[in-house]
């Protein structure tokens, strides 16, 4: 298995609500990444976990909020979000050994599509 | 600073000719990696190619071909005989490959330049 897998593939929501975006894995990588990306401009890191530790946080917003529950598992509870919120996250994953080349398997998911209404 | 620029936005050409995709990239580091992905309109990015800064071969995969030149800072990137389906928005980016707190895991992506091929 080589694939990230995101779910769900679109998502729309109130500002009230409350959601949780999925990413899997099961290739053994063992650094996880949610991105965000907004149309027509460059993925933007919000946050990376290693070893199921958070390890950056990008200034990102409270009402985003990760949680790496085992290896496999990335989840982004979004809380009270923004209507400038909608966009597409991915979620992406390597090998993590810093004594080498951490981006080594780099592979991203195919993305969630954020609506906030 | 890192810093990746792809200065073409948009480039239109048609069926079966080349099209050649410009990254010039800045880093102090001397060890790095760049990377090409391709992102279709389902969204996903796809890997196109990794390659770190000491190897300056270029690289051809099929009718993709990689131009790295260290001393202009420059990792371009060539669709050859150029199909509707490379359609797509490609993104150049940039990796430290020295650990530290602050670079750890970050990709420093182009704009992007989107391809558009028409039959």
């Amino acid at each position: 298995d080589t694939e990230v897998t995101q779910t769900p593939k679109h998502l729309v929501m109130g500002m009230t609500n409350k959601k949780s975006l999925k990413c899997e894995q099961h290739m053994g990588h063992r650094a996880m990444y949610w991105y965000k990306q907004k149309a027509k401009k460059p993925p933007e890191l919000m946050f990376v976990y290693s070893y199921e530790k958070l390890s950056i946080n990008e200034s990102v917003p409270s009402r985003f909020s990760p949680e790496c529950p085992n290896s496999s598992l990335l989840n982004l509870h979004l809380h009270a979000l923004q209507p400038e919120d909608s966009a597409l996250y991915l979620c992406a994953s390597s090998q993590d050994d810093r004594r080498f080349e951490y981006t080594y398997g780099y592979t991203f998911g195919s993305g969630t599509r954020l609506t906030v209404v | 600073a890192q810093k990746v620029t792809q200065a073409q936005t948009e480039i239109s050409v048609v069926e079966k000719e080349d099209v050649t995709l410009d990254c010039v990239y800045e880093t102090r580091d001397t060890t790095y990696y760049l990377f090409w992905y391709k992102q279709p309109p389902s969204g996903e990015l796809v890997f196109l190619i990794r390659r770190n800064s000491f190897d300056e071969q270029n690289e051809i995969s099929g009718r993709y071909s990689w131009n790295f030149q260290k001393s202009t800072s420059s990792f371009n990137f060539t669709i050859t005989a150029s199909q509707v389906v490379d359609s797509a928005v490609y993104f150049c980016a940039l990796s430290e490959a020295e650990v530290t707190t602050d670079s750890w895991g970050k990709f420093q992506f182009g704009a992007g330049t989107q391809v558009v091929v028409t039959p």
